[in-house]
């Protein structure tokens, strides 16, 4: 079956746009993580979703960054008035459950964000 | 608070054996994974442990001892293919954030 996919693969844009990142998961997976990682460095959590339950929203840098997923599926990232800091890859996950210890979660390609 | 600490690089030969420290400082916690990320890749899992112990994969094989609140990724008969860097992370068992708490990453250079 399919993976985590993610689009756009690679971002360009200009300082003080807006962005918006889109994560596909897996079917039937119910968690879904969004992350940021700048080169070299590690893992910088963002914004959990777990089914129906209120987003963990607490990785979030700024108000400019938000987050959705619609249906328990698709979930979009948006970064509004890009700074360069912004500039980073950003991974999505998906796992199947909370409900199992080992949450193994499975990762998309991830968007490379380029700000100018 | 919590938090998982690692090396941030290891250097090792082709053929050789490297171990990969991650300590911890957390309360509960259902068990410790490792993950492996090539450059410009995303992160792939590569073990779980439940249990205190060893866990054996063919070449890589992962530790937990929870009394010494540590654990530990053990590649043997390195190739060039296994330069990457291994996260550890470990899933709260209590409270309300039970999100996956992530190390920092090691970067594994294998030379020729």
């Amino acid at each position: 079956g399919a993976g985590v996919s993610q689009s756009p693969s690679n971002k360009v844009t200009e300082k003080g746009k807006d962005v918006e990142l889109r994560c596909d998961p897996i079917s039937g997976h119910t968690a879904l993580y969004w992350y940021r990682q700048s080169l070299g460095q590690g893992l910088e959590f963002l914004i959990y979703f777990q089914g129906n339950s209120a987003p963990d929203k607490s990785g979030l840098p700024s108000d400019r960054f938000s987050a959705e997923r619609t249906g328990g599926s698709v979930s979009t990232l948006t970064i509004q008035r890009t700074q360069q800091e912004d500039s980073a890859v950003y991974l999505c996950a998906s796992s199947p459950s909370q409900g199992h210890p080992q949450e193994t979660q499975y990762f998309g390609p991830g968007t490379r964000l380029l700000v100018l | 608070g919590q938090s998982l600490e690692q090396p941030s690089e290891v250097t090792a030969v082709e053929g050789a054996i490297v171990q990969i420290n991650c300590t911890y400082q957390t309360s509960g916690f259902y068990g410790l994974s490792w993950y492996q990320q090539h450059d410009g890749g995303a992160p792939t899992f590569l073990s779980y442990n439940a249990l205190d112990g060893l866990e054996e994969t063919g070449r890589f094989s992962s530790f937990l001892s929870r009394s010494d609140s540590y654990g530990y990724l053990l590649l043997q008969e390195l190739q060039m293919k296994d330069s990457a860097s291994y996260f550890c992370a470990v899933r709260p068992n209590a409270g309300n954030n039970r999100k996956l708490i992530w190390g920092l990453g090691t970067s594994l250079a294998v030379n020729p």
